[in-house]
């Protein structure tokens, strides 16, 4: 089925650095989504992408759709110690048979942010 | 309310009883989700619900596990028989028609003893 490959699994930051992560997939997908999760808590709607090449930003945050559809990137620049979490990027497909616009989302297994030591 | 409801938020029970998760959509959100979350890994789906059908039940593990949705809107997610490996967090998410993004609760920790 459908994969998604996210990366790097895990990052250490310092408060300042800017942190990049991706996510790639074989297959092609029509929305590119980025999700926080803190402990005890769902995952958080951080920034949607909906076309292909698409560059969208939300404060320190920003994501693009990549230009062949099958990846995406999430930059945060100048990180904050609340900035630290689980970010999950999730890619959306259509279920064409159905005959409208359902989609499901098919999750990264997480980039998890911690503060270095 | 404004988000997305879940309950119980904890649940411990004993191996081979049945239990029932609840979800409370967002209000005028017909599309429904249930993910399952294993400690450290990503999300699972389980079913997709698009108001009270379900067109995509392919991530349900087994027949031990059943969900429903009445009057487009409660969904519960029913495990019998539960197993320890079927501890995890249980994610419900809603979204409105479309290719909209999901909304999740938090969850519903489940833990097998």
């Amino acid at each position: 089925g459908q994969q998604l490959n996210q990366s790097p699994q895990s990052m250490f930051i310092q408060e300042g650095e800017d942190v990049s992560m991706n996510c790639t997939s074989s297959s092609i997908f029509n929305t590119w989504l980025w999700y926080k999760q803190d402990p005890g808590e769902g995952p958080v709607l951080l920034i949607a992408l909906y076309k292909a090449g698409e560059l969208t930003s939300n404060g320190r945050l920003t994501a693009q759709f990549g230009i062949t559809r099958k990846d995406s990137f999430l930059n945060i620049s100048a990180s904050i110690p609340s900035d630290v979490g689980i970010y999950f990027c999730a890619g959306v497909t259509r279920f064409m048979n159905y005959g409208g616009s359902q989609g499901n989302l098919i999750f990264g297994k997480g980039t998890k942010l911690s503060v270095k030591p | 309310g404004a988000g997305v409801s879940q309950s119980p938020s904890n649940k411990v029970t004993e191996k081979g009883k049945d239990v029932e998760l609840r979800c409370d959509p967002i209000s005028g959100h017909t599309a429904l989700y249930w993910y399952r979350q294993s400690l450290g890994q990503g999300l699972e789906f389980l079913i997709y619900f698009q108001g009270n059908s379900a067109p995509d039940k392919s991530g349900l593990p087994s027949d031990r596990f059943s969900a429903e949705r009445t009057g487009g809107s409660v969904s519960t997610l029913t495990i019998q028989r539960t197993q320890q490996e079927d501890s995890a967090v249980y994610l419900c998410a809603s979204s409105s028609t479309g290719n909209s993004p999901l909304h999740f609760g938090n969850g519903t920790r489940l833990t097998v003893t």
